[in-house]
């Protein structure tokens, strides 16, 4: 069974402040990682991680893959009270067929306090 | 995000009740899903269309019962609907492998 462990569960940090949010996976047939992140509404995409090693930025966001430790993380710099959100992990895998799916883990809520 | 529209936004419904979810995505995407957010539960898939295949998770009930007439279009039809059905149900689209864009979702309350 496919599974996805995201920690930590909350933080609670200040403006300004770094934080760091990890994803451990284990999932058939890897071919992915997106992290999204969700506000009171529908989750809003952030980044789709392929390759190993290669780090993607957008902003004050920035995430790596390690497809050999099964595992991401996602950096936010200089935080701001609008990064206040759930942040979602959803490696996708593909356990046959031409589809692949989504597993999600319950994600990290960040609160940041002015 | 207009790319995925969702109605209704809001449904109350009782147990006895027939209901439909409708899912429209104008980003030319192949792939839609559908998806149930429960408090403090992750996202769980429930089904998948894409080029005309369907994908199911075997543990959604059969009072859920999903439709996708086209590759613009999605439903889901709901009927004899428990308490514990209440959630956000989210619908997103893609390309097939591609990365998957969400609606607002529609927050379904079952009495």
């Amino acid at each position: 069974e496919d599974k996805v462990v995201q920690s930590p569960l909350s933080l609670v940090v200040h403006e300004g402040d770094t934080v760091t949010l990890n994803c451990s996976y284990e999932v058939t047939n890897f071919r992915s990682l997106l992290w999204y992140k969700q506000e009171k509404k529908a989750p809003t995409f952030l980044f789709m991680l392929t390759s190993s090693g290669i780090e993607k930025k957008s902003g004050r966001l920035s995430s790596i893959l390690d497809k050999k430790e099964l595992f991401s993380i996602l950096n936010i710099t200089a935080t701001q009270t609008g990064d206040s959100a759930v942040y979602l992990c959803a490696p996708a895998g593909n356990s046959g067929g031409s589809n692949y799916k989504l597993t999600f883990g319950k994600g990290t809520l960040l609160t940041v306090n002015p | 995000e207009t790319g995925v529209t969702q109605t209704p936004r809001h449904l109350v419904m009782g147990m006895t009740n027939k209901k439909s979810l409708k899912c429209e995505q104008h980003l030319g995407h192949n792939a839609m899903y559908w998806y149930k957010q429960s408090a403090k539960k992750p996202l769980e898939l429930m089904f998948v269309y894409s080029l005309e295949e369907r994908v199911e998770n075997n543990s959604v009930p059969s009072r859920f019962s999903p439709e996708c007439p086209n590759s613009s279009h999605l439903f889901l039809h709901l009927h004899t609907l428990q308490p514990e059905d209440s959630a956000l149900y989210l619908c997103a689209s893609s390309h097939q492998r591609g990365t998957q864009y969400f609606g607002p979702g529609t927050r379904l309350l079952v009495l």
